[in-house]
């Protein structure tokens, strides 16, 4: 039972315009959610994170928006450059329990064509 | 420079062979995690150590082993047991009340 969910496996962006990840989660403790980038044969890298009491935050080109209500993160890359190009998971954080555990998505594969 | 360092970047090992995976961070991070990542999937936790001399399993913790001895390193073992041990493996470490992780570059296991 996948309790975070990337349905998009890929997108292509055209660079310039604007790239719109999205996922879905069904666990109603996850109250942390974090967007991690990760090139091929290399571990991920931390891009940026929201608490469940924003709906909004943003970073230089990165914004991650969260509706709590349809349990439903995007983030959002503008403008889109082609050294974006990579697979993007979303990833969660229950606010109990014993460890921060993070959950992560499937990943989407974004290309950002020149 | 601060960091998380994974040895080696490739390993080849022979069917019923135990593996062990370097991982060691200079962050001062107390948390330390290990995941595996195959093909279309997400990554999935095997185990985590929150303190040294203490760890707990995670997700998908059968045909593995940890340490943490010191609070630098966190070597995994993969055991013979393990049926499909051919993945990437990653590395992560945080400091223990904050919530991002740092990830190690990773090791690609193959086993033949």
């Amino acid at each position: 039972d996948q309790q975070v969910k990337q349905n998009s496996p890929s997108l292509s962006v055209q660079e310039g315009r604007i790239s719109i990840l999205n996922c879905d989660y069904t666990n109603s403790m996850f109250d942390y959610f974090l967007w991690y980038k990760k090139y091929p044969a290399e571990g991920p890298t931390f891009l940026i994170s929201i608490s469940s009491i924003k709906d909004k935050n943003e970073d230089g080109r990165f914004t991650v928006f969260l509706n709590k209500s349809a349990k439903h993160l995007s983030l959002h890359i503008v403008p889109s450059q082609p050294g974006d190009s990579a697979v993007y998971f979303c990833a969660a954080i229950p606010s109990s329990g014993s460890a921060r555990q993070l959950t992560f998505g499937s990943g989407t594969q974004l290309t950002v064509l020149p | 420079d601060g960091g998380i360092t994974q040895s080696p970047k490739y390993l080849f090992r022979k069917e019923g062979q135990n593996v062990t995976l370097s991982c060691e961070q200079n962050l001062n991070h107390d948390a330390m995690y290990w995941y595996r990542q195959d093909p279309g999937q997400g990554l999935r936790l095997i185990y985590y150590s929150q303190i040294v001399n203490d760890f707990q399993k995670g997700d998908i913790a059968e045909g593995y082993s940890v340490s943490r001895e010191k609070k630098e390193s966190f070597p995994l073992t993969v055991t013979s047991a393990q049926k499909n041990p051919t993945a990437f493996y990653l590395c992560a470490s945080s400091i223990s009340q904050t919530n991002e992780q740092y990830f190690g570059p990773g090791t690609r296991l193959t086993v033949t």
